[in-house]
């Protein structure tokens, strides 16, 4: 079974310039999540999708951030115009369902953006 | 509002070494809680995950335990290897969709 697919796997950019990034969930995963994580903490939940619908983008900075789900499959995550903090690894994921017994959380290997 | 901690931050023990690595949540209404592994430069893997009607699981060597009441979650890793060097987040799920993530923990098993 292929994994949760993520690209590119680094970018480096100005501040100020934008970015996107790209994620593919498992095959048949309805709810697909959008994850920052900073060096040495863990991941911050910034958008969730249930199909191609929002159910939760309360952490998401949406001055800057912007994310979609076209057809309740693949996923971009844009950030316009990007800051120096926002230097992080960016990790999609993907489960079944939002219920307690299919949620098992499955990763890509993550989007790694460094802001210069 | 829900905060996971897990102490220690970091931790260094010798091959085969049994140890255990804890987690603490603030809010005891939570439906599972899960264990992942991050190694450097790559995403998480899910190692095991407890229902909160559940008092433990077990995978190999891993042994995952829950005790809600009291807002704790250890897991056990039985004769310690160095490809178990890797960090290791818990996380929680609390309903509304929310997953919430502990900061880790980093092990170094020692050849």
């Amino acid at each position: 079974e292929a994994g949760v697919a993520q690209s590119p796997r680094y970018k480096i950019i100005e501040k100020r310039q934008s970015v996107a990034f790209w994620c593919n969930p498992i095959s048949g995963h309805a709810t697909l999540y959008w994850y920052q994580q900073i060096l040495g903490q863990g991941p911050k939940l910034l958008i969730q999708f249930q199909n191609n619908g929002v159910v939760d983008d309360s952490q998401l900075p949406k001055d800057r951030f912007s994310a979609e789900r076209l057809k309740g499959v693949d996923s971009t995550l844009k950030i316009q115009p990007a800051k120096l903090e926002d230097s992080a690894v960016y990790l999609c994921a993907s489960s079944l369902g939002s219920g307690t017994h299919r949620n098992t959380i499955y990763f890509g290997e993550g989007s790694w953006l460094t802001v210069v | 509002k829900q905060e996971v901690t897990q102490i220690p931050a970091a931790l260094s023990v010798p091959e085969g070494e049994n140890l255990v690595l804890n987690c603490s949540f603030t809010d005891s209404a939570i439906y599972n809680l899960q264990w992942f592994r991050q190694d450097p430069g790559k995403g998480l893997t899910s190692l095991l995950l407890i229902q909160s009607s559940q008092r433990e699981q077990t995978s190999g060597r891993l042994n995952a335990s829950l005790d809600k009441s009291s807002g704790r979650s250890t897991l056990y890793i039985a004769a310690s290897q160095p490809g178990d060097s890797a960090t290791y987040l818990c996380a929680v799920y609390t309903g509304g969709f929310k997953t919430i993530f502990g900061a880790g923990t980093r092990l170094f098993v020692k050849a």
